[in-house]
């Protein structure tokens, strides 16, 4: 089945504590992307790449880093999480190109106390 | 820079009535436009798109949405609600050449039986 796989769904650690959420697609799309979603502010994205070893920045892109060392993996790291962190990720991606859709991992919970 | 309105936070429609979720666009050059569905405690599943040709656009369960040009908005539209329907609708725009795509912040809709 193709989609896009997220890890962990549920995640609550402490201000500080590195952490990694997976992303890893089996479509062999070139795109990938990480969003958050906040009441009230719909879907910002963080980072996005276009290929491997392409990554940009997206509009909030402050706290996070990614890496795109393969195709098909796409992981977002919180170096050092802070509360204003907390909230709901989702990991896209699509063919390349502009009229490709995005297929949507089932989105990783965030909470950081 | 792209972007996205949708005017309406909430929608409440009767079973059966006609819906419509209301999207405008500000892009500079061609927009592809899509609509994406969120159910509670699910990823976003894609609905329909806009890249070129006929302005009425069909997609799933059942949904259309019509492109206007003139007043640049992708209004989403159903014949005839369903309470199955009651979720979050986000609609979306990208321009040529690898752009992200930027989200609005999304309508809640609601079919009441």
């Amino acid at each position: 089945e193709a989609q896009v796989t997220q890890n962990p769904r549920y995640l609550i650690t402490v201000t500080g504590k590195k952490l990694t959420v997976t992303c890893s697609q089996n479509m062999n799309h070139e795109y990938m992307s990480w969003y958050r979603q906040d009441p009230g502010l719909g879907l910002r994205q963080i980072y996005y790449s276009m290929n491997v070893e392409v990554t940009d920045k997206g509009d909030v892109p402050e706290g996070y880093k990614v890496s795109r060392k393969e195709k098909r993996n796409f992981p977002l790291i919180l170096e050092s999480p802070s509360p204003n962190q907390t909230s709901l990720y989702f990991c896209a991606s699509s063919f390349g190109g502009s009229r490709g859709r995005y297929t949507f991992g089932s989105g990783t919970r965030l909470t950081v106390v | 820079a792209q972007s996205v309105a949708q005017p309406e936070d909430q929608v409440n429609v009767a079973e059966g009535n006609p819906l419509t979720v209301k999207c405008t666009y500000s892009v500079s050059g061609n927009p592809y436009l899509f609509w994406y569905v969120q159910y509670p405690n699910r990823g976003l599943q894609f609905l329909l798109k806009y890249i070129t040709g006929d302005n009425l656009v069909k997609g799933s369960y059942g949904f259309e949405a019509e492109f206007n040009k003139s007043q640049t908005s992708f209004h989403l539209k159903k014949p005839s609600a369903l309470v199955s329907d009651s979720a979050l609708y986000f609609c979306a725009v990208r321009v040529s050449g690898n752009t992200p795509l930027v989200f609005g912040k999304g309508t809640r809709l609601s079919v009441i039986a």
